[in-house]
């Protein structure tokens, strides 16, 4: 089946730090999500982008699909975007989502 | 407009019994998802449900059952429970069955097991 890694696993930043956390894919995909785990557990979208970019707010992302590949940016990081990020994808012809092995952030004032 | 809502938030049982999960998708969405989440991993899809037909099965046991109401809310069962059972499970919805559409996940239900 499809693959999903996401690097780095772990990453520390003091509050106004800029990050840029990555998502690879083994396969072509018809979906790909990116989520905020918090630290209750709730799973927050972030961005709905099969393929290309869109910014909202300090959060940015893009996706190349024929490359398999998916970046999200986080600028000026708050003590508020610690937590999990996970990306999730739909491979073709499934209804399901995979989601990859996630980014554990950590930011600090 | 209100989220993905699930009942109930905790819930413990022992080995062996049986527990249902509760799930009400956003309203005009046809689609609920499983997944589960252990502690430590990203969630694993467990089923979909898409106009009361289950659409789609994860690798999971037959202790594992799920239906989908009329009204589209759902229910996720699991009978004789282990102690790996123990895990955080979510549900999702959707608008519709196929990757065209965002997920949109509830808080969750932690489930133990003792």
């Amino acid at each position: 089946g499809i693959q999903v890694e996401q690097s780095p696993p772990d990453l520390i930043l003091q509050e106004g730090a800029n990050s840029t956390l990555r998502c690879n894919f083994s396969d072509s995909v018809n979906n790909l999500q990116w989520f905020h785990q918090n630290p209750w557990g709730q799973l927050i979208n972030l961005f709905y982008i099969p393929s290309g970019t869109k910014q909202n707010g300090r959060l940015s992302a893009t996706t190349v699909a024929t490359e398999r590949y998916s970046l999200l940016y986080i600028s000026s990081s708050q003590t508020t975007d610690s937590g999990v990020y996970f990306c999730a994808v739909e491979p073709y012809n499934t209804d399901k989502l995979i989601f990859g092995t996630g980014t554990r952030l950590q930011v600090f004032p | 407009d209100a989220g993905v809502t699930q009942s109930p938030t905790h819930l413990i049982k022992t080995r062996g019994q049986q527990v249902t999960l509760r799930c009400s998708p956003i309203s005009g969405h046809k689609s609920v998802s499983w997944y589960q989440q252990v502690l430590g991993q990203g969630p694993q899809f467990i089923f979909q449900y898409y106009e009361k037909e289950e659409r789609g099965r994860g690798n999971f046991p037959d202790r594992f059952s799920a239906r989908q109401f009329p009204n589209y809310s759902s229910e996720l069962n699991v009978n004789a429970l282990l102690l790996g059972d123990s895990a955080l499970y979510l549900c999702a919805s959707s608008l519709g069955a196929t990757g065209t559409y965002e997920q949109y996940f509830g808080p969750g239900t932690r489930l133990t097991v003792t």
